[in-house]
């Protein structure tokens, strides 16, 4: 069965650092999204993708996130100056429809800790 | 605003007992609402998923999930755990293409 796969698993860098969280989604997918769960918290919305454009984002979502599908299979998620309060697991997910309807498959993640 | 309410966060029982995990959700819009599983060190798996029809659905590994709209609530149930059931458990809506996760209930089944 086709499966959602995160790189790393877990990556450790340093405040201030930039980081790249990479994603492959399910091969006939056409919609991405990113969300994170920080320790002890609920998992929450980053933002969606589709057609190489943001189609919405939350106000987690700031100037120093940005996501990029690099190539035909590969969808990143990118933090560009690392702040402590960004650790947490980030998933990665795909769906073939948009919508209400649609049903998000999910990646195992990546952890991200920040020092 | 969009929420989902998950009421218990740590559950604990004992293996053949019942399980009922409550959820609420706030959403003005036509739900869709699922129950994920996480098993220790695993990624996300969807359990069950109501879209319409019979509000009664039934899910993987003996799972079942009623939609009552009135209200509100998508209560996830299994009638005998396995101590193969430990795991986190979240309810979520569909909301617009994003999904609004609960915080998750911590279930620990004792052997």
């Amino acid at each position: 069965e086709p499966e959602v796969t995160q790189t790393p698993s877990h990556q450790v860098t340093q405040m201030g650092q930039e980081v790249i969280l990479r994603c492959v989604p399910i091969s006939n997918h056409l919609y991405f999204y990113w969300y994170r769960q920080i320790l002890g918290q609920k998992v929450e919305f980053l933002v969606s993708f589709y057609n190489n454009e943001i189609s919405e984002k939350s106000e987690i979502f700031d100037d120093q996130f940005s996501v990029e599908r690099p190539d035909g299979s590969n969808f990143t998620l990118k933090i560009r100056s690392t702040k402590l309060e960004d650790s947490a697991m980030y998933f990665c997910a795909s769906s073939a429809s948009s919508g209400s309807y649609n049903e998000q498959f999910f990646g195992p993640g990546t952890r991200l800790t920040v020092l | 605003a969009q929420s989902v309410s998950q009421h218990n966060h740590h559950v604990i029982l004992s293996e053949a007992a019942s399980l009922e995990l409550g959820c609420n959700y706030s959403y003005g819009g036509t739900v869709n609402l699922f129950w994920y599983v996480q098993y220790p060190g695993q990624h996300l798996q969807l359990l069950l998923k109501y879209f319409s029809g019979d509000p009664l659905v039934k899910g993987i590994k003996g799972f079942e999930a009623e939609f009552i709209k009135s209200k509100f609530s998508f209560n996830l149930r299994k009638p005998s755990v396995q101590w193969s059931d430990t795991a986190e458990y979240f309810c979520a809506v569909n909301a617009d293409d994003k999904i609004i996760f609960g915080k998750g209930t911590r279930l620990h089944i004792l052997p």
